[in-house]
């Protein structure tokens, strides 16, 4: 069955740092990937999607992650902080054929001055 | 152009009693998805729409749950004899497919919370 696990819960980094949020998923053939994030009270918006080709995707707002076949992972990484980037986040999978997406638990993410 | 919107934003209802949450996905989108969110949870699917195929209801969590969608755009889904256990934010999102039959990206509405006292 298909599964997306993003093993941490909550991440604090300081404004500046570096950031990578861990995606691992399950899935048979090639998945469609996806990042999302959730600014409190706010509903989801897409970062960033890889259906197929370069397996490194560019995002809005700085954000890239990179799909590693072999890791069955899509990490999300931004090399700059900002204070603005404190939300949840999600990454989920998406069949290429078929109707159920699937979604991750949702990373925290706290940025601190 | 707009995106998908709610409503209503807030619903504070007893239980016991039915709630309709609405959802107006993006005009052209013909596929629909509703996911209920509860405190510190992901999204757990709920119910999909295609166009005018019968829809997917493999998510709902039991009979009291149910959703209809009116000439493959609005959709509404209704709750019924509400529980506190149905307390979560309940997130609308729409996509267009590929040729292929696979989903593009989906674009999520703000969410209606619903609190049942």
């Amino acid at each position: 069955a298909q599964s997306v696990t993003q093993p941490d819960i909550h991440i604090t980094v300081s404004e500046g740092a570096s950031l990578e949020l861990r995606c691992n998923y399950s899935y048979g053939a090639t998945p469609y990937l996806f990042w999302y994030v959730q600014s409190p009270g706010q509903g989801l918006q897409l970062l960033l999607k890889y259906f197929s080709g370069d397996t490194l995707v560019q995002g809005i707002k700085g954000f890239e992650a990179e799909f590693k076949r072999s890791q069955s992972s899509f990490n999300l990484r931004k090399p700059s902080v900002h204070w603005s980037d404190a939300a949840e986040y999600f990454c989920a999978v998406g069949p290429n054929t078929g109707n159920q997406f699937y979604f991750g638990t949702g990373t925290s993410l706290t940025v601190i001055p | 152009g707009a995106g998908v919107s709610q409503s209503p934003s807030n619903k504070v209802t007893e239980k016991g009693k039915d709630v309709e949450l609405r959802c107006d996905p993006i005009s052209g989108h013909t596929a629909l998805y509703w996911y209920r969110q509860s405190l510190g949870q992901g999204l757990e699917f709920l119910i999909y729409f295609q166009g005018n195929s019968a829809p997917d209801k493999s998510g709902l969590p039991s009979d009291r749950f149910s959703a209809e969608r009116t000439g493959g755009s609005v959709s509404t889904l209704t709750i019924q004899r509400t529980q506190q256990e149905d307390s979560a934010v309940y997130l609308c999102a729409s996509s267009t497919r590929f040729s292929s039959g696979a989903y593009n990206e989906q674009f999520f509405g703000p969410g209606t919370r619903l609190t049942v006292l």
